[in-house]
């Protein structure tokens, strides 16, 4: 059974840093195309990074630059590496995986993130 | 800036069909964007549906399909039910980056 498992959210003041972590089971992240999504309270989703199989990422422009994906093989793991990070950053990130033409098809519960003073 | 829009809202009857539209400020949405569709439900993890543009997971009831419809990437829903009142996201490619739509809050009056 796939199962994606966020940690690492929680309140962090604005211009600080947070890594987020995506412990997956049930299939192995360097076979499958890994993302972060985020939604803002009350807001739509919104796409932030993939980690392809290949190891080529992109991000969303509002977060290029500050964010960084990487994965840990031998910790079947996926990261989120947040700095400088903004009021407007606040949001349920969710670690999601999938493969070509289907990035998105798992889903984790997601981990919360506070940006404020 | 590239923007993907989505209806807002929209409302529609049990057993009624509805569609819902994507659309690209790049242009048309080609097979090339890959579209794929999510439903999310209040408090909940969103949920895919359609992947690259018409084709269903596994988990999709029959009642909703996709398509590319005059420009757009589509998502249609027929023989509506209650607990398909949601919100729906659609995502489209951009060479490598992924950009998702505002959703659309369907109700079932």
């Amino acid at each position: 059974e796939v199962q994606l498992v966020e940690s690492g959210g929680g309140l962090i003041q604005p211009g600080g840093s947070l890594r987020l972590s995506c412990a997956a089971s049930g299939f192995t992240v360097s076979s499958n195309y890994m993302n972060w999504v985020r939604q803002a309270p009350g807001k739509g989703l919104e796409w932030v990074s993939v980690l392809y199989t290949s190891g080529n990422t992109y991000y969303a422009d509002s977060v290029k630059g500050r964010f960084t994906i990487s994965r840990d093989n031998s910790k079947n793991t996926v990261y989120l590496q947040m700095n400088s990070l903004r009021a407007e950053d606040t949001a349920i990130y969710y670690c999601a995986r999938g493969e070509f033409g289907r990035p998105l098809d798992d889903w984790g519960q997601g981990t919360l993130v506070t940006v404020s003073s | 800036q590239t923007v993907v829009t989505q209806e807002p809202s929209l409302t529609v009857s049990p057993g009624g069909t509805v569609i819902l539209t994507c659309a690209s400020s790049t242009g048309a949405v080609t097979t090339g964007h890959y579209a794929n569709w999510f439903q999310q439900k209040f408090g909940q993890a969103p949920r895919a549906l359609i992947y690259s543009t018409s084709n269903m997971h596994s988990w999709a009831p029959a009642r909703f399909s996709g398509s590319l419809l005059g420009g757009k990437a589509a998502l249609t829903l027929s023989g509506v039910q209650p607990e398909d009142e949601a919100e729906y996201y659609c995502l489209l490619y951009y060479g490598g980056a992924w950009m998702f739509g505002g959703g659309t809050k369907l109700t079932v009056l």
